[in-house]
């Protein structure tokens, strides 16, 4: 089956303590990006990559950091995570040629940083 | 930078009627994509329908449907014969049209919960 899968499904942290939300995608996809879901705000994309080794930022990037090392894999790190970080998170990927693609997501990751 | 607004926090509607989201949102472009996306308690972010702005007629998916007024920079999606399982947090979003990095990005706008009455 085609999908997005990210893990854990549900984190509770302390703040400062270094984390990473793992996620990976099953269907080729060169593009991947992540998502951050408050309540008033919608959905807003922290960083996103067009393919292996290519990761640029996205509107809310401070404090969180990247990597595509494999095509299939895009995990985000939160090296110090803080309060303000306590958030929904979504993996998402696409198909990067095609621009009328669909974007597939992920479950979704709920993050509590006490 | 584009923007998108859902100025309604919280819909409710009773079974079987319709209801209707809006949805604004401002660009300077002329080509582009909007799409309503549906998040049910699971949490799940489902398509429910896309249009493209090249386009004049509405999309329609089975009881979903879409009045595009291009001019007027309105996106609002008409729900008919509501159901149970159409309860959920409703997002509207848009795309930019081309191959570029910033082209993939979807810009979303704040959600609408919708309440199904029985």
């Amino acid at each position: 089956e085609a999908q997005v899968t990210q893990n854990p499904r549900y984190l509770i942290t302390v703040t400062g303590k270094k984390l990473t939300v793992t996620c990976s995608q099953n269907m080729n996809h060169e593009y991947m990006s992540w998502y951050r879901q408050d309540p008033g705000l919608g959905l807003r994309q922290i960083y996103y990559s067009m393919n292996v080794e290519v990761t640029d930022k996205g509107d809310v990037p401070e404090g969180y950091k990247v990597s595509r090392k494999e095509k299939r894999n895009f995990p985000l790190i939160l090296e110090s995570p803080s309060p303000n970080q306590t958030s929904l998170y979504f993996c998402a990927s696409k198909t990067g040629v095609k621009e009328n693609s669909p974007l597939h997501f992920g479950n979704g990751t709920r993050l509590t940083v006490t | 930078a584009q923007t998108v607004t859902q100025s309604q926090p919280e819909m409710s509607v009773q079974e079987a009627e319709t209801v209707t989201l809006s949805c604004t949102y401002d660009t300077s472009e002329s080509d582009y994509y909007l799409f309503w996306y549906k998040q049910p308690p699971s949490r799940q972010m489902i398509l429910v329908i896309r249009q493209e702005a090249y386009k004049q007629q509405n999309a329609t998916e089975n009881r979903f449907s879409v009045n595009f007024q291009k001019a007027a920079k309105s996106f609002s999606l008409k729900i008919s014969d509501s159901q149970l399982g159409d309860a959920a947090m409703y997002f509207c979003a848009y795309r930019s049209h081309g191959y570029n990095q910033g082209a993939q990005k979807l810009v979303f706008g704040q959600g609408t919960r919708l309440t199904i009455n029985p």
